[in-house]
């Protein structure tokens, strides 16, 4: 595809639920970043692969966020026993190399907990 | 205190005036300067990046960035209605496990009115 493609654009999931959120980058895009986002609020970091490897996950909230690239090219995000506070947007975003260039950012996955 | 923090407005000016975006960071060793876009309900696009002092023309964007005083700027010269979005000011490390780890302020709105 010409973007970052993310799945599924909108969840709603039970407070308790475990959730996946998948990410497609740009073909042959070697970084993939995830971010959060709350309403209102500009992105967080959360994780950053190179390749398969995760270079950096400092921004991880907690042990039950679980970010996956086994193959360094598709991505999941994992979320286990989802928490009201988790609702937000997760933003997926490639860039072609290691340092200097574009990061594109996909449209998102709109997670609600209720 | 946030590591950047912008207005959050929302800011509004009238088509055809220059709209001021303004952003302070408190990272001194931050080395690489953005400002996004975003509309709401999408994906931050990037509009500019700036990595020395002084100002980057592009169109109808200027950025500017001041390393002493810790503050970048974004000025929208002619602005239109289609300018309408949140701004996004993010900096970052760039270099070796930092690349792509931006750090976001919370985002100016900005609204256009004919």
């Amino acid at each position: 595809g010409a973007g970052v493609s993310q799945s599924p654009r909108y969840k709603v999931a039970k407070r308790g639920q475990d959730v996946a959120l998948r990410c497609d980058p740009i073909s042959g895009h070697v970084s993939l970043f995830w971010y959060q986002q709350a309403l209102g609020q500009g992105p967080e970091f959360l994780t950053y692969f190179q390749n398969e490897a995760q270079l950096d996950k400092s921004g991880l909230p907690s042990d039950r966020f679980f970010a996956e690239r086994p193959e360094g090219s598709v991505s999941t995000l994992k979320i286990q026993r989802t928490q009201q506070e988790d609702s937000a947007v997760y933003l997926c975003a490639s860039s072609p190399g290691t340092s200097g260039n574009t990061i594109y950012f996909g449209e998102g996955s709109w997670l609600t907990v209720v | 205190q946030k590591e950047v923090e912008q207005n959050s407005g929302p800011l509004s000016v009238p088509e055809g005036a220059i709209a001021s975006l303004n952003c302070t960071y408190s990272d001194r060793v931050s080395q690489s300067f953005f400002w996004y876009r975003q509309y709401s309900g999408k994906s931050p696009e990037l509009i500019m990046s700036i990595y020395s002092n002084g100002d980057k023309e592009d169109g109808r964007f200027t950025a500017q960035l001041n390393k002493a005083s810790q503050y970048v700027s974004l000025l929208i010269r002619d602005s239109q209605p289609s300018d309408s979005a949140t701004y996004l000011c993010a900096v970052t490390l760039a270099t070796g496990t930092s690349y792509g780890k931006l750090t976001f302020g919370q985002g100016t709105i900005l609204t256009v009115h004919p």
